[in-house]
């Protein structure tokens, strides 16, 4: 089965500062993978995915994140963070046909 | 934004009542979801439907049933409610399925089982 480990329940930066968020990935096969982010009292909104076309993938609101097959690793980046990137961000692998696999989520805390 | 709703966004209920939670979408899309959202889980799915009347079970699908009459429509059933299910519901849609469709999330229900 294939599984996502996102490192860290919590991340704090201060505005301004590099956005970090871990993904480590476990899978037998070339995975798909997802980060999403869950800004409060929402659902989930698709933030970037990796489907083997290019191994960086650049998002929406700045983010991205490179896929190293060599480290198993799917990490979330963003040079500059805002006080509007304070959400929780959710690492995710599509297990089989249509169905999706999530990590237990990483609360990034922006201070001004 | 998708055109997906979800209810009731909240319910408190007892234990051993029967509860349904509905997604509708607007989409016309082929693919629904339906998840649970637990502190320290993540998202876990619970059954997803690939077509009217056409559902599968997903990694925590005990105690939960889903029904799909019709495209737009996905119901949820939770045929005698029991304090472990206490989550938040997450519904979510998917137009063509695989990696290169997105799922489009609702705004979820908060379900509180006493």
């Amino acid at each position: 089965a294939q599984s996502v480990t996102q490192l860290g329940s919590h991340v704090s930066v201060s505005e301004g500062a590099l956005v970090l968020l871990r993904c480590n990935y476990s899978s037998s096969v070339p995975p798909y993978l997802f980060w999403y982010v869950q800004y409060p009292n929402q659902g989930l909104q698709l933030l970037l995915k990796y489907t083997s076309a290019a191994t960086l993938v650049k998002g929406i609101n700045g983010f991205e994140a490179e896929f190293k097959k060599s480290e198993t690793s799917f990490h979330l980046t963003k040079p500059s963070a805002h006080m509007s990137d304070a959400a929780e961000y959710f690492c995710a692998v599509e297990e089989g046909f249509q169905k999706l696999v999530f990590g237990t989520g990483t609360r990034l805390l922006v201070s001004p | 934004d998708a055109g997906i709703t979800q209810s009731p966004r909240h319910k408190v209920t007892e234990t051993g009542t029967p509860v349904t939670l509905r997604c509708h979408q607007t989409e016309n899309h082929r693919y629904m979801y339906w998840y649970r959202q637990d502190p320290g889980h993540g998202l876990r799915l619970i059954h997803y439907s690939y077509g009217v009347k056409d559902t599968d079970k997903g990694e925590v699908s005990d105690g939960y049933s889903v029904s799909r009459s019709k495209t737009e429509d996905f119901l949820l059933t939770l045929e005698s409610a029991t304090s472990s299910q206490t989550s938040v519901y997450f519904c979510a849609i998917s137009e063509a399925g695989g990696p290169l469709s997105e799922q489009f999330f609702g705004p979820g229900t908060r379900l509180t089982v006493l």
